[in-house]
């Protein structure tokens, strides 16, 4: 595609239900990122991938958060046992490479809200 | 260990105002600067990037961006604010030799028609 896609672009969850956030990133772009952005707070770092690499994970706030990327492509960012605080906007960006240079282009992102 | 601040939360300005957001990063290798826009509704996208070179860059609609190397900082300015510059403004530092970056907390800017 054009863009960066993800889906859905709302969700409304109960608190301790797990969800499942996808990312479609821009093809072609080797490097995907996710990150949570909460009112006040900007944009949190998630996880990182770069083509068949070992992802960094050391954003994760907390094991009920887990990622994977498949065939280098889509991305799903799972939330388990969902929790109030983990309402956030959740969002994807891809770059032609991880290095510190290059764009990151965003996704519309996906607005997490656990009841 | 690193960081990104704006110390601008938000801010208010009448059209034809002048604009200039502040941002400052603490790190004492060598650093890609960027700002990032969200308008309302839409997704975030670049505005600006410095890499090397002048230090004074040039980006879209009219935004420019100072690195000075001194201070730590990057701020954005804009002579003359137009209605439609009503966004949130983030600013974000790459790492010389890494992938990660880091983005401030971000600046909304509502202008006033």
């Amino acid at each position: 595609g054009a863009g960066v896609s993800q889906s859905p672009s709302n969700k409304v969850t109960e608190k301790g239900k797990d969800v499942e956030l996808r990312c479609d990133p821009i093809s072609g772009h080797t490097a995907l990122y996710w990150y949570r952005q909460s009112l006040g707070q900007g944009l949190e770092f998630l996880i990182y991938f770069q083509g068949n690499s070992a992802p960094d994970k050391s954003g994760l706030p907390s094991d009920r958060f887990s990622a994977e990327r498949t065939g280098g492509s889509v991305s799903t960012l799972t939330i388990q046992r969902t929790q109030q605080e983990d309402s956030a906007v959740y969002l994807c960006a891809s770059s032609f490479s991880g290095r510190d240079y290059n764009e990151q282009f965003f996704g519309p992102g996906t607005r997490l809200t656990v009841l | 260990a690193q960081s990104v601040s704006q110390h601008n939360h938000h801010v208010i300005l009448s059209e034809a105002a002048s604009l200039e957001l502040g941002c400052n990063y603490s790190y004492g290798g060598t650093v890609n600067l960027f700002w990032y826009v969200q308008y309302p509704g839409q997704h975030l996208q670049l505005l600006l990037k410095y890499f090397s070179g002048d230090p004074l860059v040039k980006g879209i609609k009219g935004f420019e961006a100072e690195f000075i190397k001194s201070k730590f900082s990057f701020n954005l300015r804009k002579p003359s604010v137009q209605w439609s510059d009503t966004a949130e403004y983030f600013c974000a530092v790459g790492f010389s030799g890494t992938y990660k970056y880091i983005f401030g907390t971000g600046t909304r800017l509502k202008v006033l028609a």
